[in-house]
Order: structure tokens, then C-alpha cells, then sequence
């Protein structure tokens, strides 16, 4: 399976600031994804990120608070822009590949004070 | 609309058997993943299962039924480091990505 480098690991940052998170994978993906897992929750899917065009959005996330990028198939970054204390949350990449499943980064914890 | 129901906790004896069951409607089904995740850490690959029946891995087996919307994971032999969230996630047909439930804290006393 594919290993993934995420980082940061974890932050604190001042709300109204900006965070980018970044995801680079080992291998050549076409599916990379992010998600966010609020205090004692589930994940719950922000965005496909797509290599060469606009991420797809789930209903609740907006490009302009989580903005995306994916130059190309090993790497991506999530941005949480003018941040709150409501975005304290674990963000995580995922990267799916046909006949091996999905496999996580290992998160990055953000505490929005 | 979608919705994939777990227990929320559970808790079993060191040496036990537990089964934690998960129950799902989605739009369109492409296979049904269990996860592990340890507090604090990401999720680590458990299962996968897109036929009926029982895979068997080990100490851990998952099972599925299509036709009934349901799955389980079976735990035996329990160790105190099993103690964990466990999720369990569908793979939507189309959608090429993981809708998750809410998660079964499992916690595994002495």
C-alpha cells in the first residue's frame, strides 16, 4: 500500500489566521481525499482533491474556507482559511488505489485558539 | 439517505469475544471497510469485504450481508491493546471514496 507523509502533525494557530496542510504520497495516485474528524467523531469526506482541475466538494464545505491543490498525483495540500475555534479539528489525507483500499496520513490536529 | 449505524461503546473482558455490528444505507455499494484507529492516531486498514460471508484475518474476522445492509467484526482472543474506535466505512458505487459511520469505542477491561 501507499505510504503518505503528511504534515504538520499538529498546530495551534490564532483564529483568523490560515493553515496549509500538505499530503505527499510515495506513489503515483489518482484518487486523493480529505477529511476532517471533529473532537469524538467519525471522518467526515471534505473534498476530492483532483490532479489538473477544481476539487469536488461534499455539501457543507466551500472552496473558499478549504481551498485545494493537487499539482499532480503524489501531492496535495488543504488550506483552512480564516479560521474559528469551530475548526479544532484532525484533518486527514487518504489516498485510495484500485484493489488495495484506502489508506490515511497520519493527521494533522489543529487547535484553533 | 445515507446512513451507516454503529454502537457507540462497548466494552469487553481481556481473553473475550466481541462483535461489533455496523448496519448501512447508502447510495450504491462498491464494498464495506473496518477500521482501527488508536486515539490520536489515523486509521489503520482492518477488513474489506464485497461478497457475502466471513473474511478471516488472524484474530479479527469482518462479515457481510448485501442483501440485508449488514456487517460485523468479530474481535477474539481480546488484548488490552484492542481497545479502540473501530469504524466501519462503505465504498460507494460512483463515488470512489469512503462514507464512514459514526465509530464503536470499543474499550477492553483486565
Amino acid at each position: 500500500s501507499a505510504v503518505i507523509s503528511q504534515k504538520p502533525s499538529r498546530d495551534i494557530c490564532q483564529r483568523g489566521t490560515s493553515l496549509t496542510i500538505q499530503c505527499q504520497v510515495d506513489s503515483q495516485v489518482t484518487m486523493m481525499f480529505w477529511y476532517r474528524q471533529q473532537p469524538g467523531q467519525s471522518l467526515t469526506l471534505i473534498a476530492t482533491a483532483n490532479q489538473g482541475s477544481e476539487a469536488t466538494y461534499e455539501s457543507g464545505f466551500v472552496i473558499d474556507k478549504f481551498p485545494i491543490s493537487r499539482p499532480n498525483l503524489t501531492f496535495s495540500t488543504l488550506t483552512v482559511s480564516n479560521m474559528s475555534p469551530e475548526d479544532s479539528s484532525i484533518y486527514l489525507c487518504s489516498v485510495g488505489i484500485q484493489g488495495s483500499g484506502y489508506t490515511f496520513g497520519s493527521g494533522t490536529r489543529l487547535t484553533v485558539v | 439517505g445515507q446512513n451507516i449505524d454503529q454502537p457507540t461503546e462497548m466494552t469487553a473482558t481481556e481473553g473475550a469475544i466481541v462483535q461489533i455490528n455496523c448496519t448501512y444505507q447508502t447510495s450504491g455499494f462498491n464494498g464495506l471497510f473496518w477500521y482501527q484507529q488508536h486515539a490520536g492516531e489515523a486509521p489503520t486498514f482492518l477488513s474489506y469485504n464485497v461478497l457475502d460471508g466471513l473474511e478471516e484475518k488472524g484474530r479479527f474476522s469482518s462479515f457481510l450481508s448485501r442483501s440485508k445492509g449488514y456487517s460485523y467484526l468479530l474481535l477474539k482472543e481480546l488484548q488490552m491493546k484492542d481497545s479502540a474506535s473501530y469504524l466501519c466505512a462503505v465504498d460507494q458505487t460512483g463515488a470512489n471514496n469512503l462514507f464512514f459511520g459514526t465509530g464503536t469505542r470499543l474499550t477492553v477491561i483486565p
